[in-house]
Order: structure tokens, then sequence, then C-alpha cells
């Protein structure tokens, strides 16, 4: 059973870059398209965008000119960056998995969330 | 972008009653090759990250109680608790994987009455 858990500071100033990262146990990073998805307090769920082995990556286009998904396959974790953070971007910010090949599937495995809070 | 609108934004049954919720999508999420909708419902509690309930539309998943069903094609779907439980409270999403960037219903808070 694959598990993932996210890691980073939960405290970020406004303009600078938040960096999270989520370790994969229990199963490879290989063959999956590993997701970034953030949630502001008492709201929905935003996709954020995903990265896959191969190198094929895709980003909400929302967020597209300043996030930026790398995996580091040989520790079998993936990172994410955003850049230019405001007060907007405080959320619980989860990795997770989408199950199947294609990229074209539900998420079956979540880490447990990291609050990162933007405040000076 | 596809949009996903889930109504009612909360409901209250009573423990033993059925709860229905409606995810309608902006556009198709049946994807004609394969005749799959490419929908999955999540189940999130407090402090915790969503759980996957059902998957393609009205597939269950692996260890989710068989009182949880999903319905629905192409635009509209319906997840159903029949049987309410009280570890049922949940807000519930639904959420579009037919294309990127994968979208999610505003979700559902359900509540015991």
């Amino acid at each position: 059973q694959v598990q993932l858990q996210d890691s980073g500071p939960g405290l970020v100033k406004p303009s600078e870059t938040l960096s999270l990262t989520c370790t994969v146990s229990g199963g490879s990073i290989f063959g999956y398209y590993w997701n970034w998805i953030r949630q502001p307090p008492g709201k929905g769920l935003e996709w954020i965008g995903y990265m896959h082995h191969t190198g094929n990556t895709d980003y909400n286009p929302s967020l597209r000119s300043r996030v930026a998904i790398l995996l580091d396959t040989s520790n079998n974790q993936f990172s994410l960056t955003l850049t230019s953070v405001t007060a907007a971007d405080t959320a619980v910010y989860y990795c997770a998995r989408v199950t199947g090949e294609s990229g074209y599937s539900y998420f079956d495995s979540w880490g447990q969330g990291t609050l990162v809070t933007v405040s000076s | 972008d596809i949009v996903m609108t889930q109504s009612p934004e909360s409901l209250a049954v009573s423990l033993g009653e059925r709860a229905t919720i409606n995810c309608k999508s902006s556009q198709s999420i049946l994807y004609g090759s394969n005749n799959k909708n490419y929908l999955a419902w999540y189940q999130q509690k407090p402090g915790q990250p969503p759980k996957v309930v059902i998957h393609w539309a009205s597939t269950r998943e692996s260890g989710v109680p068989d009182r949880f069903s999903g319905s629905g094609s192409g635009t509209d779907f319906t997840l159903t608790i029949t049987s309410l439980q009280a570890e049922d409270v949940a807000v519930y999403y639904c959420q579009q994987y037919y294309a990127t960037p994968y979208t999610f219903g505003q979700g559902t808070k359900l509540d015991i009455q």
C-alpha cells in the first residue's frame, strides 16, 4: 500500500517562494502521475498540477506562471514550488497519486496535507 | 475548464435514512471510445485528506460499504448513501478527470438530522 508524506514550512512570507516535498513509500514513483492539490481553509479543492517520470507535466492554467513540480526518482520524492505567494495562496497543500498509467484517472492515495500560511 | 456543480450545498438526514447528492458537469465527461464516465466521488472528514468512495461514476472503491452507490452518465451524476450511519458525516466532493485541469465540485456537507 503506497503512502505519501508531505512536508515543508508552514509559514511563508508574501512575495516569497513556497516549497513542499512529498515522499512516496511502499511503492514506486515510476509509472504514475504525481499531483499537488490545495484547499484554502474552509473551502473546496483546487488541482495545481502533475508530473510523470517521463517528464510529462501539466499545470492548472490559473497557476501555471508561478508553479513547478519536479520528481526526484532517486529518493522517491516529488516537490512543489510556487513563487510570488500572496495571502490567497494560504491553504492546506496535499500531494496525491493518480491511479493507473494514463493520467486520466482518480486520486487513489493522498498525503495528510500541510497547512501553509502566507503572512509577514 | 469543466465546471462541476453540486447540489445541495448542505444536507441533513436522519440516521438510517437515504442521502442523495447531485453533481452536474458543464460538458459531457463520458468518453465515447470506452463508454466510461470520468467521475469520482470523495469523502472528506475534518482534518483528513479526501478519500475516494466511487470512481468511474459507479464503481465502489475497495473497502467502501455497499450503502454507497454512484449513478449517472454524461453530465448528471448522483451519489446515494442508503441507511445513513453516523460515520458518514463528512463533506462530499465530485471530481472530473476527463480533462485537465481536473476540477472538483464545491462540496456538499452531510450532517445527521
